[in-house]
């Protein structure tokens, strides 16, 4: 079946501008997860929704990044007046249950974003 | 707070042979563990997991990992490596509902 998907796959855009980055999830998957990811490192988590309630956002780093899942459902991460320091790739998972009892998180191919 | 210790960088392994992957952890409570591998362009895929159980867990393509309490540490292993095998592992903890991942390690696997 088809997996996470994300797009754009990659985004360039110059310093100042509002990006807006999408995740569609696997379907009946109720959970969906933001993270990002520098070159060489480990994703780091972002933000969560169950549903369309936002559960977590303790990862956003500052109020320019926001996340919302208006449907229970496509996600979109928007970032506002983009900075060269947020050029990285941002990934989006999901997971089956609510509870969380499945604990595996499904990840997408990742947006590649490039501020210059 | 939680965190994943990957100590090497890079772990070079001829065909055939076993590999292993270290990974060690540090969290409250008990922990669930995951390996994950990227392959380029790709997204991160789901290999295997720890949350309770058997210490030694099998996964897809033919990868196990081996839970050790005393040692917080969740090796991943295969009794004989593939050049497909080559590619980034990362390994994960997850609380809260949180992924936190290793800084990744790059196997490449030498015919």
């Amino acid at each position: 079946g088809a997996g996470v998907s994300q797009s754009p796959r990659y985004k360039v855009t110059k310093r100042g501008q509002d990006v807006a980055l999408r995740c569609d999830p696997i379907s009946g998957h109720v959970s969906l997860y933001w993270y990002r990811q520098a070159l060489g490192q480990g994703p780091e988590f972002l933000t969560y929704f169950n549903y369309e309630a936002q559960q977590d956002k303790s990862g956003l780093p500052n109020d320019r990044f926001s996340a919302e899942r208006p449907e229970g459902s496509i996600s979109t991460l928007t970032i506002q007046r983009t900075e060269q320091r947020d050029s990285a790739m941002y990934r989006c998972a999901s997971s089956f249950s609510r509870t969380g009892n499945t604990y595996e998180q499904y990840f997408g191919p990742g947006t590649r974003l490039t501020v210059t | 707070a939680q965190s994943v210790a990957q100590p090497e960088d890079q772990v070079n392994v001829a065909e055939g042979n076993p590999l292993t992957v270290k990974c060690t952890y540090s969290v409250s409570g008990n922990p669930y563990l995951f390996w994950y591998v990227q392959y380029p362009n790709r997204g991160l895929q789901f290999l295997l997991k720890y949350i309770t159980g058997d210490n030694l867990v099998k996964g897809s393509y033919g990868f196990e990992a081996e839970f050790n309490k005393s040692q917080t540490s969740f090796h991943l292993k295969k009794p004989s490596a593939l050049v497909s095998d080559s590619a980034l592992y990362f390994c994960a903890v997850l609380t809260a509902r949180q992924l936190t991942f290793g800084s990744g390690t790059q196997l490449t696997v030498l015919p």
